[in-house]
C-alpha cells in the first residue's frame, strides 16, 4: 500500500523560506507513470494545488504561486520537497502532498499524506 | 481552466441517500471531474473519476454506497444508506496537463 508522509518545520517566520518533505514508502518514486503534487488548505477553508513534479524533475506549478515555489524529487531517498520563499501568514495552511498518474495525460490525485500544519508566525 | 462549483453544505438522515453536485465552468462541460472525501482532521481519500457520460471509476476499497453520474456540465456524487462517518467534505477536482482545480467543497452533515 503506498504511502505519502509529509515532514518539515510546524513554526517559520514572516518573509522566511517554508521547507517541507515528502517520503513516499510502499512504492517507487521513479516511474514515468506518475506525478507527484503538493496541495494545501488554509484553516477552514478548501484544497489549493501548489505544483507537482515528475521522477525526472519536470514541473509544473500554479500561477498564483509561481514566482515562490520550487518542487524538487530525491529519487536516491524516494522523496519530493517544496520550498515556498517569501512567506506571509496567508501561507498558514495544512500542507498535503499526493501522487497522481500521467498515463497520456495527467490523471486525478489517487494517494494522499495525512497533511502537516505550517503556521507562519514571529 | 475550468472553474468547479460545489454548494457549501448539504445534510440528509442517517440510512438515507444524498446527492452532491459539482457544476463546470460554461466551455468546459465535457471534463472528467474526480471527487475525494475528507474526513475531520484527515487527509483527503480519492473517492472515483467521473466521465462526463457518467461512466466512473472507483478507488481502491470504496464501498459499493458511492456512485457517479453526471448530466451535461453537472457531476454527482451519489452517496446511499449514510453512514455517521460519512459526515465530511467532499471535494471535486478536475485537471489538464499542466494544472489542477478544485471546487470549494461541500460539507454534509448526516442528522
Amino acid at each position: 500500500q503506498l504511502q505519502l508522509q509529509e515532514s518539515g518545520p510546524g513554526l517559520v517566520k514572516p518573509s522566511e523560506t517554508l521547507s517541507l518533505t515528502c517520503t513516499v514508502s510502499g512504492g517507487s518514486i521513479s516511474s514515468t507513470s506518475y506525478y507527484w503534487g503538493w496541495i494545501r488548505q488554509p484553516p477552514g477553508k478548501g484544497l489549493e494545488w501548489i505544483g507537482s513534479v515528475s521522477y525526472g524533475g519536470s514541473t509544473y506549478y500554479n500561477s498564483s504561486l509561481k514566482s515562490r515555489v520550487t518542487i524538487s524529487v530525491d529519487t536516491s531517498k524516494n522523496r519530493f520537497s517544496l520550498k515556498l520563499t517569501s512567506v506571509t501568514a496567508a501561507d498558514t495552511a495544512v500542507y498535503f502532498c499526493a501522487r497522481h498518474p500521467d498515463r497520456t495525460g495527467w490523471y486525478p490525485f489517487d494517494y494522499w499524506g495525512q497533511g502537516t500544519l505550517v503556521t507562519v508566525s514571529s | 481552466q475550468p472553474v468547479l462549483t460545489q454548494s457549501p453544505s448539504a445534510s440528509a438522515s442517517l440510512g438515507a441517500a444524498v446527492k452532491l453536485t459539482c457544476t463546470l465552468s460554461s466551455g468546459h462541460s465535457r471534463y472528467a471531474i474526480a471527487w475525494h472525501q475528507q474526513q475531520p482532521e484527515k487527509g483527503p481519500r480519492y473517492l472515483m473519476i467521473l466521465d462526463s457520460d457518467g461512466s466512473h471509476r472507483k478507488g481502491d476499497g470504496i464501498p459499493d454506497r458511492f456512485s457517479g453520474s453526471s448530466s451535461g456540465a453537472e457531476r454527482y456524487l451519489t452517496i446511499s444508506s449514510l453512514q455517521s462517518d460519512d459526515e465530511a467534505d467532499y471535494y471535486c477536482q478536475t485537471w489538464g496537463t499542466g494544472y489542477v482545480v478544485f471546487g470549494g467543497g461541500t460539507k454534509l452533515t448526516v442528522l
